[in-house]
C-alpha cells in the first residue's frame, strides 16, 4: 500500500534554531507540494516540484525557508532560522502524472509534520 | 487568482440523516479539478470525492455525492446516512492541472468546515 511519508511527525524547537522535515513521495509520482496549515491561514502552498525541478515557491518567505528534492524519493523543507510564527503542521503530498479526462487526478497527502517554535 | 469558499464554518448532523456541505470556487479556467479532502482528528488529509470540470456528471462515492453546478461556480458536497466516523473537518479544494507538463497543479482550498455527527 503506497503512501507518502514524513519525518519527523512532530518537532519541538526553540526560536533561532534550524528545523528540517523530509519527506518521501509515492515511487512514480512526478509531482510533489509541500503545503502548511495554521488556525488563521488554513492549508496553504509553500512550494512544489515536478520532475524534481522547483516549479513554484512563490508561497515560501525566501529569507528563511528553502525547499529541495536532492533525488527522486526525498523532499526537504528547512527552515533557518526558526520564528514562533511558524509553528504550524506541515504536509507533504504527492500526484501521479496527470492523465487528461480520467485517471487518478489526486494528491496523496503524508500524515504531517506538527512544528511548535518556542 | 482562483479562490475557494466555504460559507459553512460549522455543522451537524444527527446519525443516519442527510447533510449538505457548501462550496463556491472562482476562477477564469474551463479544465480543472474540485476536491473535497476529510480531515480527521488524526490530522491525515483523505480523498472523499473528485469532480473533473469537464463532466457534466455529479460524482458519487458510496454515501457522498456531489453536486456540481459549473455555471454557478457551485461543488456542494451531501453525505447520506451520515455515520459517527463521518466527524471530521471537511476542505473543499481547487486544482488547474498543468496539460502542457502533464502534471498536477497545486490545490488552492477553502476554510474548511467542521461537521460533528451526533448519535
Amino acid at each position: 500500500d503506497a503512501r507518502v511519508t514524513q519525518t519527523p511527525r512532530h518537532k519541538v524547537t526553540e526560536m533561532g534554531q534550524e528545523v528540517t522535515m523530509r519527506c518521501q513521495p509515492i515511487l512514480g509520482h512526478n509531482t510533489v507540494f509541500w503545503y502548511r496549515q495554521t488556525m488563521m491561514q488554513g492549508l496553504e502552498l509553500l512550494a512544489y516540484f515536478r520532475n524534481r525541478a522547483p516549479l513554484d515557491d512563490s508561497g515560501m518567505p525566501k529569507d528563511r525557508f528553502s525547499a529541495e528534492m536532492p533525488d527522486a524519493t526525498l523532499a526537504t523543507l528547512k527552515i533557518q532560522p526558526s520564528e514562533p510564527r511558524d509553528s504550524a503542521v506541515y504536509f507533504c503530498a504527492s500526484g501521479p502524472r496527470l492523465f487528461f479526462r480520467g485517471g487518478h487526478n489526486e494528491q496523496f497527502f503524508g500524515p504531517g509534520t506538527r512544528l511548535t517554535v518556542l | 487568482a482562483q479562490t475557494v469558499t466555504q460559507s459553512q464554518p460549522e455543522m451537524s448532523v444527527q446519525e443516519a440523516e442527510t447533510v449538505t456541505l457548501s462550496c463556491t470556487y472562482d476562477t477564469s479556467e474551463s479544465n480543472y479539478y474540485l476536491f473535497w479532502y476529510k480531515q480527521p482528528p488524526s490530522r491525515q488529509m483523505i480523498l472523499v470525492i473528485r469532480q473533473e470540470a469537464y463532466k457534466q456528471q455529479n460524482a458519487t462515492e458510496n454515501r457522498f455525492s456531489v453536486n456540481f453546478q459549473k455555471a454557478a461556480k457551485s461543488f456542494s458536497l451531501k453525505i447520506s446516512d451520515s455515520q459517527l466516523g463521518d466527524t471530521a473537518m471537511y476542505f473543499c479544494a481547487f486544482m488547474k492541472p498543468h496539460l502542457r507538463g502533464g502534471s498536477q497543479g497545486n490545490l488552492i482550498f477553502g476554510k474548511g468546515t467542521k461537521l460533528s455527527v451526533k448519535p
